[in-house]
């Protein structure tokens, strides 16, 4: 398996400009969490889905930014419009999650710098 | 507030020593897993350990689980300059549903010198 795939490995834009991160979880896993790691604030929690469904996204900062899982492989982390804060690696996992274990598995993360 | 805190944020020993790095955490939990982050990538598994264990072992790994004082060490024996890397700590909850996420602590920077 190739792991989760992420894309793109870097992103540089410009503040206002609409950015979207890419993620494709390790096929038969049934879970999916977005993360963002700063040397500030460490490694935080977005948003997660169990099963495509969005369970809890109360780490999402603010309405700029919102996520999506049309299907089982494939979701988007959008942030429109992109700040300077917004400067930081985001990281998608996946999982199989059953009770009594969820050993996530991240990707290589996106960087992205909004200058 | 943090669930897992790791101890030290910063630990730099020699080559071939053992480098041990703590986790405390605040409520009752299902498992602790330990995770390791490379400069540049993500994070990679490591070990769990459920809250019904005391000590695991992977390797050059052992991990130790004290429940009555809500702690965990992890200790990597005879290090090596590939263990250079941040190392968290993440806890599920107890009890634990299936939409329970895990929390991840702030990692202990660890530094193999030469």
């Amino acid at each position: 398996d190739a792991g989760v795939i992420q894309s793109p490995r870097h992103e540089v834009t410009e503040m206002g400009q609409e950015v979207t991160l890419r993620c494709k979880p390790i096929s038969g896993h049934n879970s999916l969490f977005w993360y963002r790691q700063t040397m500030m604030r460490g490694l935080e929690l977005l948003i997660y889905f169990n099963n495509n469904v969005p369970i809890d996204d109360s780490g999402m900062p603010e309405d700029r930014f919102s996520a999506k899982m049309p299907n089982a492989s494939f979701s988007t982390l959008k942030i429109q419009p992109s700040e300077p804060r917004d400067s930081a690696v985001y990281f998608c996992a996946s999982s199989f999650r059953q009770v009594g274990t969820d050993t996530q598995y991240f990707g290589p993360g996106t960087r992205l710098t909004v200058l | 507030s943090q669930q897992g805190e790791e101890d030290p944020q910063a630990l730099s020993i020699q080559e071939g020593e053992n480098a041990t790095m703590n986790c405390s955490y605040k409520t009752s939990i299902n498992n602790l897993q330990w995770y390791r982050q490379n400069s540049g990538r993500g994070l990679v598994h490591l070990i769990l350990i459920r809250s019904n264990e005391r000590e695991k072992h992977s390797g050059r790994l052992r991990v130790t689980l004290d429940t009555s004082k809500k702690s965990s060490s992890l200790l990597i024996t005879a290090s090596r300059a590939a263990d250079t890397a941040s190392y968290f700590c993440a806890t599920s909850l107890f009890p634990m549903n299936r939409d329970d996420k895990i929390i991840f602590g702030k990692g202990t920077r660890l530094h193999i010198l030469p």
